[in-house]
């Protein structure tokens, strides 16, 4: 079946610093990839998304890149801010498939 | 504005009781689906729905029923048949059931069975 595997955290940075986030999928076919955001207490927000191989989603200074050679979708973001402190999973949904498969979430803590 | 509802945000049972968990939306979307999130993991789903009147089981239905007799709601009964119900339930909507659609999420009803 499908599966995401994301690196564990937690993951503390200063202000301004390099983020990455680092995930991997199994799946058959061409499955959609999405990166969700959650705030403390609050449910998922979409961060950015890709369908298809070399897509790149953006948005909010979050970029990252639909790899099928190497199965991955990693999260970057080169300057964080504190605001930026929340959970993050990577979820893959498949083409035969109607629910989302999500990752275990990382947990980033940036500090001023 | 357009959006999903959840209710209530926190919501106590005393074992034995079935409870219902309201979601509501009003983005005109076709499917909704229902997730459970327990600590240090990702989501999974409970039950989804492709239209109204239609519904099937995810992953981990065991203990839980859903209707859809209305396309803007989706309610989930917590039955005294789940095991260990406390956890954090999230509702998700998207146009169609499409594989390139984005599932948007509600805030969340927190369940704690005392």
């Amino acid at each position: 079946g499908n599966s995401v595997t994301q690196m564990e955290g937690p993951v503390t940075l200063s202000e301004e610093a390099f983020l990455t986030i680092n995930c991997t999928y199994t799946a058959t076919g061409y499955p959609s990839l999405f990166w969700y955001v959650q705030y403390p207490g609050e449910g998922l927000q979409l961060l950015l998304k890709a369908t298809k191989a070399d897509d790149k989603g953006s948005n909010k200074g979050f970029e990252a890149t639909y790899r099928k050679e190497t199965t991955s979708f990693h999260l970057e973001k080169g300057s964080v801010q504190v605001s930026d402190s929340a959970v993050y999973f990577c979820a893959l949904r498949g083409s035969n498939d109607y629910k989302l498969s999500f990752g275990a979430g990382t947990t980033v803590t940036v500090r001023a | 504005d357009g959006g999903i509802t959840q209710s209530p945000k926190y919501l106590f049972r005393k074992e034995g009781q079935n409870v219902t968990l309201s979601c509501e939306q009003n983005l005109n979307h076709d499917a909704m689906y229902w997730y459970r999130q327990d600590p240090g993991q990702g989501l999974r789903l409970i039950y989804y729905s492709q239209i109204v009147n239609d519904f099937q089981k995810g992953d981990i239905a065991e203990g839980y029923s859903v209707s859809r007799e209305k396309k803007e709601s989706f309610p989930l009964t917590v039955t005294s048949a789940q095991k260990n119900p406390t956890a954090f339930y999230l509702c998700a909507s998207s146009v169609t059931s499409g594989r390139t659609d984005t599932q948007y999420f509600g805030p969340g009803t927190r369940l704690t069975v005392l």
